[in-house]
């Protein structure tokens, strides 16, 4: 079955970079794209921006842009998420799907970031 | 982008008691690309919903959704122990993709 399994907690300081990555299995890497989604404490989900496993076609949400970049590793099946110049309103988790043929998403576990001086 | 707006935001009902949710669009949702989601503490969202009616692999039959073009609505038949979480809905019809704020099914 689809699994994405998701690297593990990290606490990070203003200003610095994080990079989550989010190893596949159980289905065709290339098959399908991967979103990715964020959430801060308490709250509701955000859409960060979508990649395609297949050729790493990109489009991410615009309050994001220039700060965001998604890649994929198809040797190792593997997703990554990098988010610069933190700030303490970036402390989420954060989750990356697998988008469906029908657009439906599959999720990992999730990554708690923490954006703290 | 579409914006889309979740009632009521809390509901509180019994076990055995039916749940209607309503996730509105400000805009037509393109191909009814609407996704509902399940989420308990602590968890991950869950998918119970694609494609605005499409149940998912292994979701019970008591979730049902329906709607198109800008209201959408996931009901719930008979609520069991485990349906008490909060339930968001997805739009991918056109970029951004976005959620609802969530309504949160707590026991009465």
């Amino acid at each position: 079955q689809v699994q994405l399994v998701q690297s593990g907690a990290e606490v990070k300081k203003p200003g610095a970079s994080m990079k989550v990555s989010c190893k596949a299995s159980g289905y065709p890497f290339t098959g399908y794209g991967i979103t990715w989604v964020r959430q801060a404490p308490g709250q509701g989900l955000e859409w960060m921006g979508w990649i395609s496993a297949y050729n790493g076609a990109t489009n991410y949400a615009q309050k994001l842009q220039g700060r965001v970049t998604m890649t994929t590793d198809t040797s190792t099946s593997t997703a990554y998420m990098e988010l610069r110049s933190l700030r303490s309103d970036d402390t989420a988790i954060y989750y990356c799907a697998r988008v469906g043929g029908f657009g439906e998403l599959s999720w990992g576990q999730g990554t708690l970031v923490t954006v703290s001086s | 982008e579409i914006v889309l707006t979740q009632s009521p935001g809390t509901l509180s009902l019994s076990p055995g008691e039916r749940a209607t949710l309503s996730c509105r669009a400000s805009q037509s949702v393109s191909n009814d690309y609407l996704g509902w989601y399940q989420q308990k503490p602590g968890q991950a969202p869950r998918l119970l919903i694609y494609a605005a009616s499409g149940r998912a692999i292994g979701i019970p039959d008591r979730f049902s959704g329906s709607g198109s073009g800008t209201d959408f609505t996931l009901t719930i038949s008979r609520l069991e122990p485990e349906d008490f979480a909060v339930y968001f809905c997805q739009q991918y019809g056109s970029s951004p993709w976005t959620f609802g704020q969530g309504t949160k099914v707590e026991i009465k």
